[in-house]
């Protein structure tokens, strides 16, 4: 069975780097088959796709995010990761991990918070 | 990108069939049977309930069907249970490679 696990800072001052990595356990993320993703979601608010990544290391962002935004995959630890810069408040969100053009698996979501 | 369009909430009684539309462009829905729904009760992580339009994943009642027609997609909830309540999204694969999702719909079973 395949998990995802997002870790990182929960807590980013304004301005700076969010810095989040998913850790894939139960499968190869070199599978070619898949893309990974990074999902977000402002507490009591919608579902916001931030982009994907295949093992290649191909991305595709959402064009709103799309100049602060890097995805990298490392190989060699089953890991993918999210960097977002010149953070604001309204980044503040729960972000989330998950496997796929149809996020079949997704990891239990971590609260990052924006705040000075 | 624009968000699909989703009713905010519907609600129905147990053991009654409620639907839920998805409406998107001819650059999403329209164009691509890539539409997923999501189901996320309270406080957890979305869950994957219908894939590429009409799909089940393994361990989903088929009390949950989906289908499209033309820029519109619909999540079918038939014979409604108390643990059916929760928040749905839909999601679609766009032309410029992306993913767009839905505002989500708040279902109540009443």
């Amino acid at each position: 069975q395949v998990q995802l696990q997002e870790s990182g800072p929960g807590l980013v001052k304004p301005s700076q780097t969010l810095s989040l990595t998913c850790t894939v356990s139960g499968g190869s993320i070199s599978n070619g088959s898949y893309c990974w993703n990074w999902i977000r979601q402002p507490a009591g608010k919608g579902l916001e796709w931030i982009g994907r990544i295949y093992a290649s290391g191909s991305t595709n962002y959402n064009p709103s995010l799309k100049s602060r935004v890097t995805i990298l995959v490392d190989t060699s630890k089953n890991q993918f990761s999210l960097n977002l810069k010149s953070v604001t408040a309204a980044d503040t969100a729960v972000y989330y991990c998950a496997r796929g053009v149809g996020l079949g698996y997704w990891g239990q979501g971590t609260l990052v918070t924006v705040s000075s | 990108q624009s968000a699909l369009t989703q009713p905010p909430s519907v609600s129905g009684s147990p053991g009654q069939s409620v639907t839920i539309s998805c409406i998107g462009t001819s650059s999403d829905v329209g164009s691509y049977n890539r539409v997923s729904w999501y189901q996320q009760p309270p406080g957890t992580a979305p869950k994957l309930i219908i894939y590429e339009v009409s799909n089940r994943p393994s361990g989903v009642p088929d009390r949950f069907s989906g289908s499209k027609s033309g820029n519109t997609a619909s999540l079918i909830i038939s014979g409604l249970q108390a643990e059916d309540e929760a928040d749905y999204y839909c999601s679609s694969f766009t032309s410029s490679r992306t993913l767009v999702f839905g505002g989500g719909t708040k279902l109540t079973v009443l």
